[in-house]
This record gives C-alpha cells, structure tokens and sequence, in this order.
C-alpha cells in the first residue's frame, strides 16, 4: 500500500535561517504532489504541485520555492525566513483526483 | 474556477445528536468533492468522495454525504455524534480540466465540538 512521510512534524528557526522540509511517498510510481500551507481559519492553500520530476509549478508568490529531485521525493525550502511563513505544512500526493495527506510540519519561526 | 464554501466554522452538537455540517460548492464543470477530517496537529485523512457516481456517498466512521446539483451542495451528515468525531472538517473540489493533475480547492473548515 501507499504510504506518505513528512518530516520534520515540528520545527522552529529564526528569521532569517533557511529551510528545508522533505516529503517522500512509497508503494507508487509518477504520482502528483503538492504542498499546502494551512493557516488557523484560513483553511488549506496550494503552494506548489509537481506532476514529474524537475517539474514544479507555484500557486502563490512568496518566499518559498519546492524541487522533485527524484519521483517520489519533493522538497519544499526557502532561503531565509520570514514570521509570515510560520504555519502548519502538508505534503501530498493524488491519484485519479484522490489526494492523500502526510501528517504535516508545524513551523515556527521566530 | 471552482470554490467551495463550508456554512458555520464552528458546530456544536450533543453526544448521540444528528450531525451536519454544511458545503457548497461552485463549479463550471462537473466537480469531484471530498470530506477530509483533521485531528489536532495531524495531517487529514479522507472521509468520502464523490467522483460522478451515487449522488449519495458514505464513508468512514458512519458519516455519509449527499451531492445535490440542483443546489450546489454536499452537506456531510451522520445520525448519532461521537465524542471521537470532535475535530475540524474539510470540504474540497477539483475538476477534471483534461490532464492528471487534480488540484483541490478548500473550503476554510468547520470544527466540530461534541458534548457529553
């Protein structure tokens, strides 16, 4: 069966520092992924989605940026952040438009 | 584009009451809609979908939801609340816009208390 991890599930960093969060899917092949940020009331938004290796398309300017590196790996990341990127990060991947979630990262950055 | 609206960010119910909780949706193309419920600080797990087949959809955990076109909704209902059900519940749409790619649109959640 398919499984997603996502890592680290909790993470604080100064403004400034960079980042780095890294989701992988096993029990697939070529599956989409995506990453979403989820802010308390503002539900879940798309940051980024990727349907292949090197491909990656961004929903939303902002400081962050994602890689496909390998086909089941997609790795979210910035350079230096800022208190507005703290929030709550989810992976995912979908099939036949069934998407289906990691445990996500909770982020914090002070 | 589509869009989804969830009626009600937060739902309180007693034990053993009816639950229901409220979603509609815009879309210029026939949609695919999705429950997913969230536990504090996990990811979301998928309750049911509605991919153009039954226009009712039951799930897991005893919940079930009902596409209606005629008034753009897919409320997700279930007959007898759980203190286990207490969490925040998501409603979302994608289209098929001819390629693999699915992306899903959010409604902003609905939490749901359920008290003894």
């Amino acid at each position: 069966s398919q499984t997603i991890h996502q890592w680290p599930a909790t993470l604080v960093q100064p403004v400034g520092s960079p980042l780095s969060l890294e989701c992988t899917v096993e029990g697939t092949s070529n599956p989409n992924l995506y990453w979403y940020r989820q802010a308390a009331g503002r539900g879940l938004q798309l940051l980024f989605y990727s349907v292949g290796i090197g491909q990656i398309s961004s929903e939303v300017p902002q400081n962050l940026s994602a890689s496909r590196p390998q086909d089941r790996q997609f790795i979210l990341s910035s350079k230096k952040l800022l208190l507005s990127d703290s929030g709550f990060y989810l992976c995912a991947w979908s099939v036949l438009a069934v998407a289906f979630f990691g445990q996500g990262t909770r982020l914090t950055v002070v | 584009a589509q869009s989804v609206t969830q009626l009600g960010s937060h739902v309180s119910v007693s034990e053993g009451a009816l639950v229901l909780l409220r979603c509609n949706y815009s879309s210029s193309v026939p949609p695919y809609l999705f429950w997913y419920v969230q536990y504090p600080n996990q990811g979301l797990q998928l309750l049911l979908k509605y991919t153009s087949a039954a226009t009712l959809v039951k799930g897991i955990n005893g919940f079930e939801a009902e596409f209606k076109k005629s008034e753009t909704s897919f409320h997700l209902t279930k007959p007898s609340a759980h203190m286990s059900d207490a969490a925040e519940y998501f409603c979302a749409v994608t289209i098929n816009s001819g390629g693999s790619n699915y992306k899903l649109t959010f409604g902003k959640g609905t939490l749901l208390t359920v008290n003894p």
